[in-house]
């Protein structure tokens, strides 16, 4: 079936500019994931949806990111304002995750968008 | 807080060499340990996974095993093969319920024909 899939698969702005990368993950999964990847560096977590819950914004760098779900499916992240600091790859990945089980699902990762900011 | 360490790369071998990269975690806990893989111009793939203290997970020649004593989840490949050029990164579940993964800073793995 198929994957997790992320538009666009790069995108250039100006500094200032508000950005919109957008993920649709993997039919039935419930939990969604955002992570950034700059270059050369390792994953950073940026937010976690799970089901209906609240979501976990507990990585997300400043109040310029945000991001939503709707209907518990597509999911857009949001950077206001951008900086040059924000270029990176940005990676969506979903998984099967069922709250209050102790076993952790596998996360599926999407192609990634790389922001670059100018 | 929950963190994952790795050795840094890149590492650099020739093809069949021995390959361990090594990974540690803090010890809160017991999560489930994983292996993720990204191969050049790829997203991210789950490599293995272990559950519980003493797990073996293994997948196309690569092992890695729960130690909870040295809170260890080394990645060990017998012989390596230039297609396994890629960055490996170790992750954890954050905490012992979570379903969110706390990912190490990866490790770059070339391999010379």
């Amino acid at each position: 079936g198929a994957g997790v899939s992320q538009s666009p698969s790069n995108k250039v702005t100006e500094k200032g500019k508000d950005v919109e990368l957008r993920c649709d993950p993997i039919s039935g999964h419930t939990a969604l994931y955002w992570y950034r990847q700059s270059l050369g560096q390792g994953l950073e977590f940026l937010i976690y949806f799970q089901g209906n819950s609240a979501p976990d914004k507990s990585g997300l760098p400043s109040d310029r990111f945000s991001a939503e779900r709707t209907g518990g499916s597509v999911s857009t992240l949001t950077i206001q304002r951008t900086q040059q600091e924000d270029s990176a790859v940005y990676l969506c990945a979903s998984s099967l995750a069922l709250s209050g089980h102790s076993v952790s699902y596998e996360q599926y990762f999407g192609p990634g968008t790389r922001l670059t900011v100018t | 807080g929950d963190s994952v360490t790795q050795m840094e790369g890149p590492v650099t071998l020739s093809e069949e060499a021995f390959l361990t990269i090594n990974c540690t975690y803090t010890a809160t806990g017991y999560p489930s340990l994983f292996w993720y893989v990204q191969y050049p111009g790829e997203g991210l793939q789950l490599l293995l996974k272990a559950t519980k203290a003493d797990d073996k997970g293994s997948n196309k020649g690569f092992e890695a095993t729960y130690r909870k004593e040295t809170t260890s989840f080394h990645l060990e490949k017998g012989s390596v093969q230039v297609s396994d050029s890629a960055v490996y990164f170790c992750a954890r579940q954050r905490g012992n319920y979570g379903q969110n993964f706390v990912f190490g800073p990866g490790t770059r793995l070339s391999v010379l024909p």
